[in-house]
């Protein structure tokens, strides 16, 4: 079956622009997560969606950085006011609920901010 | 609070040669823990993952690691690497909660030569 996809896989910003990353989950994983991984670093954790419930929000570097989705379908992640700093590769991952907690990760979203 | 180093930023092996990737993680309670490993340009993909019994697991593409509670690690090894192991592999525990996130180690990039 279809698995998480990413769009665009690439985009370069001016500084200042916003920016809207978009991640369609696998059908019925109720769980979703953005990571944002900066060169020779590792995953770091944005926010978390499971279902209805409260985002997990612990992760948002700061006000500029927001997410939302619809129910368990798409997410977007929207980064207001780039900063050369955001330049990075954004992944989503989903999960589906009550299995073995495997996140299925998507390829990711390049950002280049300019 | 959870997190996991990754000590080895790169490592190159000669192709037909066993590997050995470190990891170790720091952690409250008995955790979960991943093996992810991520080529240019793609999203992760989950090689292996521990969470209860046998102390030795076997993943996709001949892997396998080990958990020690003792030392806290969770190396993964592999008995021949072939050219196209050559990816960047990522560690990660996570906790019994189930909707926790992973927290993830910063990556060893492995290289094989002829």
């Amino acid at each position: 079956g279809a698995g998480v996809s990413q769009s665009p896989s690439n985009k370069v910003t001016e500084k200042g622009k916003d920016v809207e990353l978009r991640c369609d989950p696998i059908s019925g994983h109720t769980a979703l997560y953005w990571y944002r991984q900066r060169l020779g670093q590792g995953l770091e954790f944005l926010i978390y969606f499971q279902g209805n419930s409260a985002p997990d929000k612990s992760g948002l570097p700061s006000d500029r950085f927001s997410a939302e989705r619809t129910g368990e379908s798409v997410s977007t992640l929207t980064i207001q006011r780039t900063q050369q700093e955001d330049s990075a590769v954004y992944l989503c991952a989903s999960r589906l609920t009550g299995d073995t907690y495997e996140q299925y990760f998507g390829p990711g979203t390049r950002l280049t901010v300019t | 609070a959870q997190s996991v180093t990754q000590p080895d930023i790169h490592i190159t092996v000669s192709e037909g040669a066993s590997l050995e990737l470190r990891c170790n993680y720091s952690y409250g309670a008995t955790p979960y823990l991943f093996w992810y490993v991520q080529s240019p340009g793609q999203g992760l993909q989950l090689l292996l993952k521990y969470f209860s019994g046998d102390t030795l697991v076997q993943g996709i593409k001949g892997f396998e690691a080990e958990f020690k509670r003792s030392q806290s690690s969770f190396n993964l090894r592999k008995p021949s690497v072939h050219w196209s192991d050559a990816a960047e592999y990522f560690c990660a525990v996570g906790g019994y909660s189930g909707y926790s996130t992973l927290t993830f180690g910063k990556g060893t990039m492995l290289l094989v030569s002829p």
